[in-house]
This record gives structure tokens, sequence and C-alpha cells, in this order.
């Protein structure tokens, strides 16, 4: 099955410093790969996503790049505010009838007012 | 609005009692899941369902029984408790009539402690 790995656990910046979380998947099939934020007592909230025909997504402040020869993706979170702080997921799906989505670890990161 | 609503969203019981815990969503979504959050794991699929009487495994099903006799309703039974299956559990919804790349919404977590 698939297999996410993220990097690092944990993420300490400065406020109004960018931020960048490493996942590496393992299936080359997969092709779905949402970010999800969470914090505390809270269930994940997808903040971005991006679909394997797509190299790079951008949303005001965060934007995902996808390098499918080298299997791996990356959130990039700029100007980081303290409100940014929580724990940060990487998945990856394939697009079969089962639609389950695989995790990495998680990435604490804390922005430092 | 409520989205997705688990409960109860705190539970202690002890082993060998048998627990369900509950989700229901209002968006009529196809697809539902259940997730455990273990530290280090990040989020591990239990059991998923792709309509209303449809189940299916997932990583780790041991121990675990779905149903899903209304589109809306998931729950998830632990039939015999055991401490390795205190956890933080999330349930989750997803679309399937816009194409497959659809984002699953959670709900906030049902927090499980077995003694």
């Amino acid at each position: 099955g698939e297999n996410v790995e993220q990097h690092p656990s944990t993420l300490s910046v400065q406020e109004g410093d960018s931020a960048v979380i490493k996942c590496t998947y393992s299936d080359s099939a997969s092709n779905y790969f949402p970010w999800y934020k969470q914090e505390l007592g809270k269930g994940p909230q997808l903040i971005i996503d991006i679909r394997s025909n797509v190299g790079e997504k951008k949303d005001q402040r965060i934007a995902v790049t996808l390098n499918k020869t080298a299997k791996h993706f990356s959130l990039h979170i700029t100007e980081t505010q303290p409100e940014d702080s929580a724990v940060y997921f990487c998945a990856a799906s394939l697009d079969t009838g089962r639609r389950a989505l695989t995790f990495g670890s998680g990435t604490r990161l804390q922005v430092q007012p | 609005d409520a989205g997705i609503t688990q409960s109860p969203r705190y539970k202690i019981t002890e082993t060998g009692r048998q627990v369900t815990l509950m989700c229901h969503q209002t968006w009529s979504h196809s697809y539902m899941f259940w997730y455990r959050q273990d530290l280090g794991h990040g989020l591990r699929l239990i059991y998923y369902s792709a309509a209303a009487d449809i189940t299916d495994k997932g990583e780790v099903p041991d121990g675990y029984v779905v149903s899903r006799s209304k589109t809306e309703n998931f729950p998830l039974t632990l039939e015999s408790a055991t401490r390795s299956q205190t956890s933080v559990y999330f349930c989750a919804s997803s679309e399937t009539d816009r194409g497959p790349y659809q984002p699953q919404h959670f709900g906030d977590g049902t927090r499980l402690s077995i003694l």
C-alpha cells in the first residue's frame, strides 16, 4: 500500500518568515495530494490540495509543489503569522473506489511572534 | 450548516466493554470514513463506506465494526475495547459526483480512553 513520509516533525519559525514542510510518497499511482491543518481539539481542515497533472498551486500565502518524478510534494507558507501555528498533515490518495487518504505523521509548526 | 458531527466528544470506558462512536453528516455525501489518530502515526484508516449498506476495511480494522443503514450516519463500534484502542477517532465524508478529486471533511473527533 501507499506510504507517506513527512518532515520535519516540528518546525519553529519567526513571524514573517517562510515555512516549508516536505512529504514523499511511495505509490507512483497516487494522484491527489491534500494538505490539512489541525488546531488543538479540532479535526483536520483542508487548506490546499493538488492533483497529479499540476506542478504547483497557490492560494494567497500558501503554495504546494509536486514533483511526480521524485514522488515528493511540499507545502510552503510565506509571511507566517502566529495563527498559522498548528499541526499540518500531508496526504496522498489514489483515484480508486476506495478514495481513502494515506496521511503523513504530521508537522507541528510554531510561529514565534 | 451543521456539517459533520461526532459524539460523544470524550469517552472513558473499561477494557472488554462495548462502545459505539457516532458520526452524522448533513451534506448527503456518499463516502464516509473512520480514522484513528495516534502520536507519531498521523491518521490511519479504520473503515470506509462508499454508500449506504456498502462498507469495507481500511488499514487497521481489527477490533472494530461499522454499519451504514442511512447515508447520513456511520457509527463505529468497538465490540470488546482494549487499551490499544485508546486514541482520538475522526470521522470524515466526501462527495462523489464532482469527479475523483474530492476533499474529505472531518469532524472534531472523539477522544476515547480505555482503562
